[in-house]
């Protein structure tokens, strides 16, 4: 099992472009959290996703930020015009249990995204 | 509000000396609480949590409801404790367990 892949590693934008950040949980996980870490900050919850389905974006900004989970392929965690404020480490997690049972959440290495 | 408090943001002890990293935590209800750490390079991983009373690489953690405290505790530190570390929480008021961080604390180990 290869661990919660996060691509890319690095990611560059200008002020204006979208951000589109791609999280593959372990296999067999089917819950998929993100989490922002922005400089000298802790990990700050975001959104929290099962297969289809947003179960609790309560961490999320209001606008430009979206996330998905297909039934298929990578959760995607989208940020359309992109501000400098968004420079930050954004790291996604996976578990395979549902809520109300203790899980362990298993984290991805992140993805650096610095806006120009 | 669920908050976690780590106070320091740096701690440089010297080989051999014991080490306690501070976290304080507010919550309403039964949280469980946890320790990660982030080595160079590497990605966050756990290192303990306070429902499995376990040592892990000889840290140890209690849970103090009166005083809501969960230091992390290593009575002779390693070179190779050098690292990131976050306390963490989550409980019965977080959907899907989601987990609320603190700051972190980062341990230097001097030779």
């Amino acid at each position: 099992n290869a661990g919660v892949m996060q691509n890319p590693r690095h990611l560059v934008r200008r002020r204006g472009q979208e951000a589109r950040l791609r999280c593959s949980p372990m296999k067999g996980h089917s819950h998929v959290y993100w989490y922002r870490q922005l400089p000298e900050e802790g990990l700050k919850f975001m959104v929290y996703l099962q297969k289809e389905n947003i179960i609790d974006e309560s961490g999320m900004p209001k606008e430009r930020f979206s996330a998905e989970f297909p039934k298929e392929g990578p959760s995607i965690l989208r940020i359309q015009q992109v501000v400098r404020g968004d420079s930050a480490a954004y790291f996604c997690a996976s578990s395979p249990l549902p809520p109300g049972a203790y899980n362990e959440q298993f984290f991805g290495p992140g993805t650096r995204l610095t806006v120009l | 509000a669920q908050r976690v408090t780590q106070p320091e943001k740096l701690l440089s002890v010297f080989k051999g000396a014991p080490v306690e990293l501070k976290c304080n935590y507010s919550y309403s209800g039964s949280p469980e609480l946890f320790w990660y750490v982030q080595y160079s390079r590497q990605r966050l991983q756990l290192l303990l949590r306070h429902i499995s009373r376990e040592s892990i690489k000889g840290f140890t953690a209690d849970l103090n409801k009166g005083e809501t405290s969960f230091h992390l505790k290593k009575p002779f530190a390693q070179e190779e404790d050098s690292a990131m570390y976050y306390c963490a929480l989550t409980g019965p008021n977080n959907a899907g367990n989601m987990l609320t961080f603190g700051g972190g604390t980062r341990l230097m180990v001097k030779p």
